[in-house]
């Protein structure tokens, strides 16, 4: 089945920690994202690809990297300068522009 | 003012009912919009595309207006299963990103 896989589903990062959560897609989709989602709230899009070797900040980067060296893989990772990295992360994917997005089932992150 | 808002709710409606709600957003130029169904800490799941005509998917009706920048779900003989939150989202800048509002929150009581 076609689809988007990540994980862990539970993370759980110490103090001054760097964790790198895992998203992989088989739906030969060009463009991949990762979103934060808080509480009550909606979706904020931390990173964004639009083709392998290729990334762009989102509204809230800061205290986050990513990479994209394979069209199927897109890593975050939450480094130690995020100090509020409690939340669901949703990472999605589309076939282009205007194209609507299919989601993972997501990774709750929580500090020890 | 947030580029895309949405009424949280609840809507609280009896099974059998109809029940409808909006999303307004900030750019007139906007192109593409979409409905997603969110279930309590699970992830987002596309529930239609929203197309100028308004179009269709079984129960679910959704609608665009351009003039008034605001797009709409109604959903019609509300099943159990509906209760869900709803959220819309929309290509603001006819790039790759979607902006997100914060969702509707639907239950639908026996």
């Amino acid at each position: 089945d076609g689809g988007i896989t990540q994980s862990p589903k539970y993370l759980f990062r110490k103090e001054g920690q760097n964790v790198t959560l895992s998203c992989e897609q088989n739906l030969n989709h060009d463009a991949m994202y990762w979103y934060r989602q808080d509480p009550g709230q909606g979706l904020r899009l931390i990173y964004y690809s639009q083709i392998v070797n290729d990334f762009q900040k989102g509204d809230i980067a800061e205290g986050y990297s990513v990479s994209r060296e394979k069209k199927e893989s897109f890593p975050l990772t939450v480094t130690s300068a995020q100090k509020n990295p409690t939340a669901f992360y949703l990472c999605a994917s589309s076939q282009g522009a205007r194209q609507p997005q299919h989601f993972g089932d997501g990774t709750r992150l929580s500090i020890l | 003012r947030k580029e895309v808002e949405q009424d949280p709710g609840p809507f609280n409606v009896p099974e059998g009912a109809t029940v409808a709600f909006n999303c307004t957003y900030s750019n007139s130029a906007s192109q593409s919009f979409f409905w997603y169904r969110q279930d309590c800490r699970k992830e987002p799941k596309l529930l239609m595309s929203v197309y100028s005509s308004g179009n269709e998917d079984g129960r679910f009706t959704a609608q665009l207006n351009r003039a008034s920048q605001y797009i709409s779900l109604l959903i019609r003989d509300s099943k159990l299963s509906d209760s869900a939150t709803y959220l819309c989202a929309v290509n603001l800048s006819n790039d790759y990103k979607l902006s997100f509002g914060a969702g509707t929150t639907v239950t639908v009581r026996a």
